[in-house]
C-alpha cells in the first residue's frame, strides 16, 4: 500500500515551459486535491476533485489546469511556468465525506518542490 | 470565505508542555484537524476532533475545542526535540475541501 505518489520530487523549469505533476494514490479514494506551500501561507487550494471525471477549482487556480480520468491519478499541469508558480505543491487525497459518519482525514504526498526560473 | 488563523512561531523548552492555538471561521465545520510537517516532508495528521466534543486526548496530545469561540488547541506534553516541526490546524465542512491554517513552528530548546 503505496499511499499518495508524488513525482517528480524536485523540478526546474524555464519561464514559459510547460510541465505535468503527478499523483496517484491506492486507497480508493474519491477526493483528491492539488495545494502549494508557500511561507508564511500554509496550504492553498489549487484545483481538486470529488470524483472521476469531475474537478473544481479551488482558491489559487489560474496557471494550472488539471484531470480525473481515472479514481487513481489526478494530474497537476502548469500551461507557461511562471516564476511566481515556484512553490512546493502538495497532492492529498480521501474520501468523501457522507454526513457524520467517521473521520475522513487527508493523506498527504511528499510534495514536489518546483523553482521557475 | 472560510479562515483558519494561527501564530506563526513558538518556542518551548524541552520537557515543558506546548499549546498551539487555532481559530476558525467556518461554524459548519464538522471534522478540525492537527497535522504535522517535518522538514522536506508531507503532513502527517497527529490528531482530529469532531466538532461535537470539547476535548480529545490521545498520549502526549490533548486537543480542546471551543466551538462557541471556534478556537481549537493542541497542547503536547513534555515536549521532546523531535517534536520540533511545522504544526497546521484544518477544518472540514461539507463542502469536502480543506482549509488550513498557516501553520506554527514549534522550535524545542534544550
Amino acid at each position: 500500500n503505496a499511499g499518495v505518489t508524488q513525482t517528480p520530487k524536485f523540478q526546474v523549469l524555464k519561464t514559459g515551459q510547460s510541465m505535468t505533476l503527478q499523483c496517484a494514490q491506492d486507497m480508493n479514494h474519491e477526493y483528491m486535491s492539488w495545494y502549494r506551500q508557500d511561507p508564511g501561507m500554509g496550504l492553498r487550494l489549487i484545483h481538486y476533485s470529488v470524483g472521476a471525471g469531475i474537478t473544481d477549482q479551488g482558491e489559487v487556480p489560474n496557471g494550472y489546469n488539471v484531470s480525473r480520468s481515472t479514481t487513481e491519478d489526478f494530474p497537476l499541469r502548469l500551461l507557461s511556468a511562471a516564476p511566481s508558480q515556484t512553490s512546493v505543491y502538495f497532492c492529498a487525497s480521501s474520501y468523501r465525506m457522507r454526513g457524520l459518519v467517521g473521520n475522513t482525514e487527508a493523506f498527504f504526498g511528499q510534495g514536489t518542490r518546483l523553482t521557475v526560473v | 470565505g472560510e479562515d483558519v488563523e494561527q501564530s506563526l512561531f513558538l518556542s518551548v523548552r524541552e520537557g515543558d508542555s506546548s499549546v498551539i492555538n487555532c481559530t476558525y471561521t467556518d461554524s459548519s465545520s464538522t471534522y478540525l484537524y492537527w497535522y504535522k510537517q517535518e522538514p522536506g516532508a508531507g503532513l502527517q495528521l497527529l490528531t482530529y476532533i469532531f466538532s461535537n466534543m470539547d476535548m480529545k486526548q490521545d498520549q502526549r496530545l490533548t486537543v480542546l475545542l471551543n466551538k462557541k469561540d471556534k478556537h481549537l488547541s493542541l497542547r503536547i506534553a513534555d515536549t521532546q526535540t523531535g517534536d520540533s516541526a511545522i504544526y497546521f490546524c484544518a477544518e472540514r465542512d461539507y463542502g469536502q475541501n480543506f482549509v488550513f491554517g498557516p501553520g506554527t513552528r514549534l522550535s524545542v530548546l534544550p
